[in-house]
């Protein structure tokens, strides 16, 4: 049971380089997110997507963008890294709304430089 | 904006013992979730409470939503190496996907 996939693991970009952190879930699940964790502050909502073909801001969605490119895919593009970028970047499903249990990826560990 | 705040914000201790923590917020809310993130992993849901004054228990953690509905409680008994961790709480006031506010967690690490 993969769950949800994230891909890649590890990347370093330079500043001003543009790159898509990838997502997939197998769960059939209407509901998708990015967030992105930094030390001391907890997981904050960057996009979310309540079902296919939708898409919404979160707390912190400056210099990203999504596409929920189906049921099972939500990318996040960053256009133009910046270092204030760096972190380490969770893809989440849920199958309802939001007070039902998300779940995670592995994370994807981004450092601009 | 809403803030949660979490105590402590880690913890070093013996395996075998008890463990609490607590999660508070000047705002109300209806929903409170308990994540467990193991080091280099993604969180985990762990206990989810939906009912002011709920008490609710998965194994040996049991967790309550607050009476004011403005705080949570989780508790761990009789500790073990895996419990190591990061607890994140996370509120929810409304079934709105951005109105997730996340605490900033509690590190716990156990000595065997």
């Amino acid at each position: 049971n993969a769950g949800v996939t994230q891909t890649p693991k590890f990347q370093v970009l330079k500043t001003g380089q543009s790159m898509t952190l990838q997502c997939a879930q197998d769960m059939n699940h209407n509901s998708m997110y990015w967030y992105r964790q930094d030390p001391g502050m907890g997981l904050r909502l960057i996009y979310y997507s309540a079902s296919e073909g939708t898409t919404d801001k979160g707390e912190v969605p400056n210099g990203y963008n999504v596409s929920r490119l189906n049921k099972r895919e939500f990318s996040l593009r960053l256009e133009s890294a910046a270092p204030s970028q760096t972190s380490v970047y969770f893809c989440a499903s849920s199958e309802g709304t939001a007070n039902t249990e998300a779940f995670f990826g592995q994370g994807t560990r981004l450092t601009v430089v | 904006g809403q803030q949660l705040n979490q105590s402590p914000q880690s913890m070093f201790i013996q395996e075998g013992e008890d463990v609490s923590m607590n999660c508070t917020s000047s705002s109300i809310f209806n929903t409170w979730l308990w994540y467990k993130q193991d080091p280099g992993e993604g969180p985990v849901l762990l206990i989810a409470l939906y009912k002011a004054g709920e008490l609710t228990s998965n194994g040996r953690l049991t967790a309550q939503f607050g009476i004011t509905r403005k705080d949570s409680f989780l508790n761990i008994s009789a500790s073990i190496p895996s419990d190591v961790g990061i607890y994140f709480c996370a509120g929810l006031f409304e079934t709105s996907y951005d109105k997730v506010i996340f605490g900033p967690g509690t590190s716990l690490s156990v000595i065997p």
